[in-house]
């Protein structure tokens, strides 16, 4: 299993430029979720998908979009960036979100810089 | 509002001797709380849980306790290794979303742990 992938590893972005990050898992997990991280901060997570066609906003969702056509694949879209969405991006699975102990599987990340 | 507080942003020990990395939380609706380990350039990976019913509870050379009226918990490493050198982040759950049907995970900031040989 390669477990939870994330391309690019880092993109630079000019203001206002539109990307996608794309994150795939092959665990056949139903839960998905965004997350950022920027220095001095913990996590916050950006958008989430309990399954197939589901999808729904956490903490900090403005400028992104997300959509979950297949349970493999979880897209995250910056619609026109700006500076401040300067981050690290880390995307995670789970078998379930009904569960509370259930752990959460991280892909590596993506390293943006937005100019 | 921070609802999960890690106040030490680093701490360093030495190789043999007891890591106690601490964790402090606001919202008494939390269910679980998850620890997290995370290299540098690698994406968090799960360490150790516990139940808001229980007290402690230990995998290994790992054991988190929790204590429920001060709204505190910790994480024990005995004994520390060099490799144990992360970042921790400390987690807990709450269920959320229409019906109360979904798990969201809120994170501490980290506390950077270096173990020195």
């Amino acid at each position: 299993n390669a477990g939870v992938t994330q391309t690019p590893k880092f993109q630079v972005l000019k203001t206002g430029q539109s990307m996608t990050l794309q994150c795939a898992q092959d665990m056949n997990h139903e839960y998905m979720s965004w997350y950022r991280q920027d220095p001095g901060m913990g996590l916050r997570l950006i958008h989430y998908s309990v399954g197939a066609g589901i999808t729904d906003q956490g903490e900090v969702p403005n400028g992104y979009n997300v959509s979950r056509s297949t349970t493999e694949d979880f897209p995250l879209r910056l619609l026109s960036a700006a500076p401040s969405q300067t981050s690290v991006y880390f995307c995670a699975s789970s078998y379930s979100h009904t569960s509370g102990d259930n752990e959460q599987f991280f892909g590596p990340g993506t390293r943006l810089t937005v100019l | 509002d921070q609802q999960v507080k890690q106040n030490s942003p680093s701490l360093s020990v030495q190789e043999g001797r007891i890591s106690i990395l601490n964790c402090d939380y606001t919202n008494s609706m939390f269910d679980y709380f998850l620890w997290y380990k995370k290299y540098p350039a690698e994406g968090p990976t799960f360490l150790i849980s516990i139940s808001s019913i229980k007290d402690k509870n230990e995998d290994g050379r790992f054991t988190v306790f929790l204590n429920k009226s001060a709204k505190h918990l910790s994480l024990h490493i005995v004994p520390s290794q060099p490799g144990d050198s992360a970042v921790y982040f400390c987690a807990a759950n709450i269920l959320e979303g229409s019906g109360g049907s979904n798990y969201k995970l809120t994170f501490g900031k980290g506390t950077l742990l270096t173990v020195n040989p």
